[in-house]
């Protein structure tokens, strides 16, 4: 997955608990990109950086929160968690824009 | 509100021959192209990029780009059973007017089904 981790790979959380999806690369790219993936359903951009203390809204970004203080690393924050997040959700990195995008191995969240 | 749309499928091909898949966006400004693979339960693959009009061949592969008629397209020749799985098709306009960038543009994707 090109140098993308991310943890965990499974979870499940209860209606309106809080949690952190961790995203870190090793490939020093700028850009990183937060996606969810509905079944059947093509992946929504939720929020994306272009560098370090630098980020921005994307399509779906209600319910969600980032933040990069450094260029490994992107977390994303779901605070009082919905069933409607249930999902799974990639991380993505890419050298420069407009240019390929290289995915993590996705985690897999169940909001009950 | 940019667009990509693709034919859900599923597209049945016989093993050996081309499996030709489609995909057509809204957003004329779109800069940069591309086709991911994904298999059940795992994470998008590249597997071919294209950026301006004409065809582009990698391997089996071959990409097509339209733009004038806002559309991409994917030729897979001698398919494989391993080429199963579904195919995206993402549009990313590039930088933004007011500076910045801006993630890729997914279509839903179109599940091949290679058959031996």
């Amino acid at each position: 997955n090109a140098g993308v981790t991310q943890t965990p790979k499974f979870r499940i959380l209860k209606i309106g608990q809080s949690m952190t999806l961790q995203c870190t690369q090793d490939m020093n790219h700028n850009y990183m990109y937060w996606y969810r993936q509905d079944p059947g359903m093509g992946l929504k951009l939720i929020y994306y950086s272009v560098g370090a203390g630098i980020t921005d809204k994307g399509e779906v970004p209600n319910g969600y929160n980032v933040s990069r203080s450094t260029t490994e690393d992107f977390p994303l924050r779901l605070e009082l968690a919905a069933p409607s997040q249930t999902s799974v959700y990639f991380c993505a990195i890419s050298r420069e824009v407009p240019s390929e995008q290289y995915f993590g191995p996705g985690t897999r969240l169940t909001v009950t | 509100q940019k667009e990509v749309e693709q034919n859900s499928g599923p597209l049945s091909v016989p093993e050996g021959a081309i499996a030709s898949l489609n995909c057509t966006y809204s957003d004329r400004v779109s800069q940069s192209f591309f086709w991911y693979r994904q298999y059940s339960g795992k994470s998008p693959e590249l597997i071919m990029s294209i950026y301006s009009n004409g065809d582009k061949e990698d391997g089996r592969f071959t990409a097509q780009l339209n733009k004038a008629s806002q559309y991409v397209s994917l030729l897979i020749r001698d398919s494989q059973p391993s080429d199963s799985a579904t195919y995206l098709c993402a549009v990313n306009v590039g930088i933004k007017s007011g500076g910045g960038a801006d993630g890729l543009t997914f279509g839903k994707g179109t599940h091949l089904i290679i058959q031996p």
